[in-house]
């Protein structure tokens, strides 16, 4: 399996630029998910999706942030503009979650994170 | 917040098992356990999970206490590339119980 994909690794704008970041979950899987790390708050998690709908943005940080899901294959998240202070690793992660009432949990699997620097 | 508490640090010897505690007092009935560690600059990398019963898969054992209130991750010989942060998280099956709510972890260094 090629895991999920993230892209690209690694990110420097300046301060005011619009910056996209992408995913490609595991083939398969039907919830996204997008976290946000740093030192000071560790592992945040920002927004999920289950089968391409926005289920939970509550920790999406204000309106700069914006996340989309146009098919099972592919998400992003955008930031415009972007501030010194969205400097972070973002990582995707993705899970199979179980179609039907079963009590089974499901996994997520995370992609390589996409290390944002914003002048 | 994380309903887990964990040691901020420990040490282990390579070659001799590292056991990680996990404390969660609070854990529902439908709750799971699950353990995730991270190495330095990559992604959470799923190790185990477990909900009543001791499990075992090909990286580690998860034994849970008969009350669900605490539980141990067990790295059988641990190697200098288990050095990591390693999370322990409890979480429910449904809904945004689903969600992964994580602390700080503990920092596990292997030391030749």
């Amino acid at each position: 399996d090629a895991g999920v994909i993230q892209s690209p690794r690694h990110e420097v704008t300046e301060m005011g630029q619009e910056v996209t970041l992408r995913c490609k979950p595991i083939s398969g899987h039907n919830s996204l998910f997008w976290y946000r790390q740093t030192m000071m708050r560790g592992l945040e998690l920002l927004i999920y999706f289950n089968n391409n709908v926005p289920i939970d943005d509550s920790g999406m940080p204000e309106d700069r942030f914006s996340a989309k899901m146009p098919n099972a294959s592919f998400s992003t998240l955008k930031i415009q503009p972007s501030e010194p202070r969205d400097s972070a690793v973002y990582f995707c992660a993705s899970s199979l979650v179980p179609t039907l009432p079963s009590g089974l949990t499901d996994t997520q699997y995370f992609g390589p994170g996409t290390r944002l620097t914003v002048l | 917040d994380a309903k887990t508490t964990q040691p901020t640090s420990m040490d282990c010897a390579e070659g001799r098992a590292a056991n990680l505690p996990c404390n969660h007092s609070t854990i529902s009935g439908n709750e799971y356990v699950y353990w995730y560690r991270q190495i330095h600059s990559q992604g959470p990398q799923y190790i185990i999970h477990g909900l009543k019963n001791n499990e075992t898969n090909e990286m580690a054992s998860l034994i849970i206490t008969e009350d669900r209130k605490s539980s141990t991750l067990i790295l059988p010989h641990a190697t200098l590339r288990d050095t990591a942060v390693y999370y322990c998280i409890v979480r429910g099956h449904a809904g945004n119980n689903r969600k992964l709510i994580w602390g700080l972890g503990t920092s596990l260094a292997v030391n030749p």
